[in-house]
């Protein structure tokens, strides 16, 4: 069974500072991480993905991935009450070519001014 | 063009009832799939549908059933509702099979609420 795990929050942080968002992973064979932010009331929306370890930026968002940790991480930059938001994590592993993502039950982001 | 499209947006069942949600995807779009999002839960994969044909289950009971038109939109159909099939049932396209999420557009959902 292939399980994804975060903190349900809510994560409160001040206009302006930096939210870090954190995923753990169980199947070690998983191979692509994704973000995605889901307002209140609305579908999911993708917002980074990441396939290798080590960083990538996107604007504001920068994605973390350390798989011999299993470990994900979103870092929010400048943050803006627009931002507040639940964040779901996905994980992707080998599914005979489909996309078929697990994910977490994702973490309140609540950003106040 | 017009993004994916979900009928209906509500719905109110009891239990025991039977549901069948509706997913158009967006022009061109062959994969359809569909998931589960209980409130204060990530969506959970039920299906995937692909050239008519399914390509994916998801851990769900067989009172879950779907299907794909020859114009690729999709149903979703519940038999004997549970209190516990109250969610959100999202519905997404791909115009491949094996593409990433960066490829696939979901849907607003269907709010379905069994009493």
């Amino acid at each position: 069974q292939k399980e994804v795990e975060q903190n349900s929050g809510p994560l409160s942080v001040p206009e302006g500072a930096i939210a870090s968002l954190n995923c753990t992973y169980s199947d070690r064979v998983s191979q692509s991480f994704f973000w995605y932010r889901q307002y209140s009331g609305k579908s999911p929306e993708l917002i980074m993905s990441i396939y290798s370890n080590g960083d990538k930026e996107d604007g504001r968002f920068t994605a973390q991935l350390n798989k011999a940790s299993q470990y994900v991480s979103l870092l929010i930059r400048d943050s803006q009450p627009s931002d507040s938001a639940t964040y779901l994590c996905a994980v992707n592993g080998a599914s005979g070519g489909s996309y078929i993502p697990t994910f977490g039950r994702g973490t309140s982001l609540i950003v106040h001014p | 063009d017009a993004g994916v499209t979900q009928s209906p947006t509500h719905l109110i069942k009891t239990r025991g009832q039977q549901v069948t949600l509706r997913c158009s995807p967006i022009s061109g779009h062959k994969s359809v799939s569909w998931y589960q999002q209980v409130l204060g839960q990530g969506p959970q994969f039920i299906f995937q549908y692909y050239e008519k044909e399914e390509r994916g289950r998801g851990n769900f009971p067989d009172r879950f059933s779907a299907r794909q038109f020859p114009n690729y939109s999709s149903e979703l159909n519940v038999n004997a509702l549970l209190l516990g099939d109250s969610a959100l049932y999202l519905c997404a396209s791909s115009p491949l099979l094996a593409g990433g999420p960066d490829t696939q557009y979901f849907g607003p959902g269907t709010r379905l609420t069994v009493l």
